[in-house]
């Protein structure tokens, strides 16, 4: 079974730019969340989408933003980007609501913001 | 203060040794992960448990709701083990999303 892809794995952008990630999750599973990780706030979470729905959303301005497809791959979106919105962004994907269900993770998408 | 505190930040240990590494948290929560990270990035859910305890390999995770308190211990310790391991709880009740704690690194030598 194919585990969780994300892609890019890394990218660099310069600030004012915007930036789209993409997650596919295990097949089956219909849920998929999105984190922050950064070395002074640790991870964060951004948002989960469940069967196309956001269900859950972090506190994240609105230049973060996400959408689920029909086959449940996901993608999110960051625009006008600032340096500090460099990090590693990682998704999960669970069989159930990620609050109910094991989560597996991708390797991540390593954002620079220059 | 955080909603979820791990201690110790950091811990070195012997090849051999039983490792205990601690997650407090403050809020009423349905469930708790525990998580590991190693270096480049990739995290591996280990367990996810919301009472008792649960034992996978040498790895055993356990959880007392009135005290709102879980441990990760792991016995006879191996350097691959090394890695950031994270403890996320999910609150109860409103907004079910995961809160984490900031990690432990663990090193374990030769």
């Amino acid at each position: 079974k194919a585990g969780v892809t994300q892609t890019p794995r890394y990218l660099i952008k310069t600030r004012g730019q915007q930036v789209t990630l993409s997650c596919s999750p295990i097949s089956g599973h219909r849920s998929v969340s999105w984190y922050q990780q950064t070395p002074g706030q640790g991870l964060q979470f951004l948002f989960e989408y469940f069967s196309e729905t956001q269900r859950n959303k972090g506190n994240f301005p609105g230049r973060f933003s996400g959408r689920q497809f029909s086959n449940s791959r996901s993608e999110m979106n960051v625009s006008t980007l600032e340096l500090g919105d460099s990090a590693l962004y990682l998704c999960a994907s669970s069989s159930r609501q990620a609050s109910t269900g094991e989560l597996f993770f991708g390797e991540g998408s390593r954002l620079t913001v220059l | 203060k955080n909603e979820v505190e791990q201690s110790p930040q950091n811990l070195t240990a012997q090849e051999g040794e039983f490792i205990t590494i601690n997650c407090s948290y403050s809020v009423g929560i349905s469930a708790l992960h525990w998580l590991q990270q190693h270096p480049g990035g990739g995290i591996v859910s280990l367990f996810m448990l919301s009472s008792g305890k649960k034992k996978h390999g040498r790895l055993i995770a356990t959880i007392n709701i009135q005290e709102k308190h879980s441990s990760l211990h792991i016995t006879a310790s191996h350097p691959r083990d090394s890695a950031v391991y994270i403890c996320a709880v999910i609150s109860q009740g409103g907004s079910e999303k995961l809160v984490f704690g900031k990690g432990t690194k663990l090193t374990v030598n030769p």
